[in-house]
C-alpha cells in the first residue's frame, strides 16, 4: 500500500531555533515528493519539490533532502521565525498518475513561540 | 506558478441544504481537482474534474452527494449536496501544472465550512 507518514505529528520551537520533519514513504514507483506549507485557513502552499536524482534542494530557510534508497526525507527550516508557524504537508508522486492522485502525508504542526 | 480564485472562503450552512464552491483558475488547465481535508487530517482527492466529461469520483465519494461541474478549462463547480454535519470540512480545489519536467499541485485558498 502507497503511504505516506510524516514526524513529529507536532511541534513546539521558539523563535529563531531550527527544526527537522520527517517524512517516510513507501509509494513506488516514485516519480516525486514535495513539501508544501499550509497556514491555517489556507490552501497548501509548494516549498519544494525532489526528484529521485536529487538529494537536497533549498528554498529560502527551507532545506529538503531526498534518499531515494531508503525512502526518506527531511524538511530543515532554519532560523525559525513566528511566521513559520503552519501544517507541513509531504507528498509522493507516483510515475504512474498525475499530481492530483498523489499521497498525502498527515502533516506536521509546527509552532513557533516568541 | 498558478493563480486559484475559490470563494466562499467560509460558510456555516444549516443541515439538509447544498453549497456550491467555486474555483476560477488564472489560464487553461485540463484537469482540476477536488480535495476535502477534515479537521486534524490530511488532504482526501473526491473527484477530478475534466471539461468535457463526468467527473471521476474517487472510492467513498458520489456523483449525487458531490455534484461537479467544468464548463470550461478555467473554471470548476463543487456542490456538497443535502449537507449533514459530518461535512463539515475545508474543501480545495487544485490543478496541475508541468514545471521543467516536474508536475506540481497548486491549490486555492479553500473553502471552510460548518454545517450545523
Amino acid at each position: 500500500k502507497n503511504q505516506v507518514e510524516q514526524s513529529p505529528q507536532s511541534l513546539i520551537i521558539l523563535e529563531g531555533k531550527n527544526c527537522t520533519l520527517q517524512c517516510n514513504y513507501t509509494v513506488s514507483p516514485f516519480s516525486n515528493l514535495r513539501w508544501y506549507k499550509q497556514d491555517t485557513g489556507r490552501g497548501p502552499v509548494s516549498l519544494t519539490i525532489m526528484t529521485f536524482s536529487e538529494n537536497t534542494k533549498s528554498n529560502g530557510r527551507y532545506t529538503a533532502t531526498l534518499d531515494a534508497d531508503t525512502k526518506q526525507s527531511s524538511l530543515h527550516i532554519t532560523a525559525s521565525q513566528l511566521s513559520d508557524s503552519a501544517s507541513y504537508i509531504c507528498v509522493v508522486s507516483r510515475q504512474d498518475t498525475n499530481a492530483g492522485k498523489s499521497t498525502f502525508g498527515d502533516g506536521t504542526t509546527l509552532t513557533v513561540k516568541p | 506558478s498558478a493563480v486559484i480564485s475559490q470563494k466562499p472562503s467560509r460558510d456555516i450552512c444549516q443541515r439538509g441544504t447544498s453549497l456550491t464552491i467555486q474555483c476560477q483558475v488564472d489560464s487553461q488547465v485540463t484537469m482540476m481537482f477536488w480535495y476535502r481535508q477534515q479537521p486534524g487530517q490530511s488532504l482526501t482527492l473526491i473527484a477530478t474534474a475534466n471539461q468535457g466529461s463526468e467527473a471521476t469520483y474517487e472510492s467513498g465519494f458520489v456523483i449525487d452527494k458531490f455534484p461537479i461541474s467544468r464548463p470550461n478549462l478555467t473554471f470548476s463547480t463543487l456542490t456538497v449536496s443535502n449537507m449533514s454535519p459530518e461535512d463539515s470540512s475545508i474543501y480545495l480545489c487544485s490543478v496541475e501544472r508541468a514545471d521543467r519536467g516536474n508536475t506540481e499541485a497548486f491549490f486555492g485558498q479553500g473553502t471552510r465550512l460548518t454545517v450545523v
